[in-house]
């Protein structure tokens, strides 16, 4: 049962332009999102979050949207930059005490020059 | 660089053995998580750690166990392995208060089984 999901693996995007990357999760118990960047032989790195009180969160180029009734939520970044390539994975918390993170399975951004 | 260190980078071993993956966390980090990243998945939450106690468990194996020692590094071990434990493992640490809900992660170990 897969409580966060990226339904697209992959999403290839022109210099300059926008892209969004998508997340659906299925738990209403999630009270924290967060979006991390993952390059090929290192660790995710943190990018962006947002609390489920909120609808929007931006932090430069990065902008990330929660819709909570339709319990989905997405991360935009304007403009796209090639050095933006990398897998993004949108990561969930539910409630507190545990900080444990149930993540998606991540879709992979090309950004082309 | 997250500040959190894994030991070894690589791992080649065979089915049947036991191997220990080590993990420094962050300066003043009390938490430590441990995920799994199989081909094709996201990160599979296994374990975490709060000052020396285990706070979490996910979908750790029976065959997998782990510790936080009083100096807060972490270990996990991983025995009996087979084929299908072949996978890359990260740690992660954060503080436990404020916003230190997002973790930082370390460069993992990936891990083969042969």
């Amino acid at each position: 049962d897969q409580q966060v999901k990226q339904n697209s693996p992959s999403l290839s995007v022109q210099e300059g332009r926008i892209s969004i990357l998508n997340c659906d999760y299925t738990n209403s118990m999630f009270d924290y999102f967060l979006w991390y960047k993952k390059y090929p032989a290192e660790g995710p790195t943190f990018l962006i979050s947002i609390s489920s009180i909120k609808d929007k969160n931006e932090d430069g180029r990065f902008t990330v949207f929660l819709n909570k009734s339709a319990k989905h939520l997405s991360l935009h970044i304007v403009p796209s930059q090639p050095g933006d390539s990398a897998v993004y994975f949108c990561a969930a918390r539910s409630g507190a005490g545990s900080y444990q993170l149930t993540f998606g399975k991540g879709t992979k951004l090309s950004v082309i020059p | 660089d997250s500040g959190v260190t894994q030991t070894p980078k690589h791992l080649i071993t065979a089915t049947g053995q036991r191997v220990t993956l080590r993990c420094s966390p962050r300066s003043g980090d009390l938490s430590v998580y441990w995920y799994q990243q199989s081909l094709d998945q996201g990160l599979q939450f296994l374990i975490q750690y709060y000052n020396g106690e285990e706070r979490a468990k996910g979908n750790i194996l029976e065959r997998f166990s782990a510790q936080q020692f009083p100096d807060l590094h972490s270990e996990l071990n991983l025995s009996s392995l087979e084929l299908g434990d072949s996978a890359l493992y990260f740690c992660a640490s954060s503080t436990r208060q404020g916003r230190g809900t997002e973790a930082f992660f370390g460069q993992g170990t990936r891990l083969t089984v042969v």
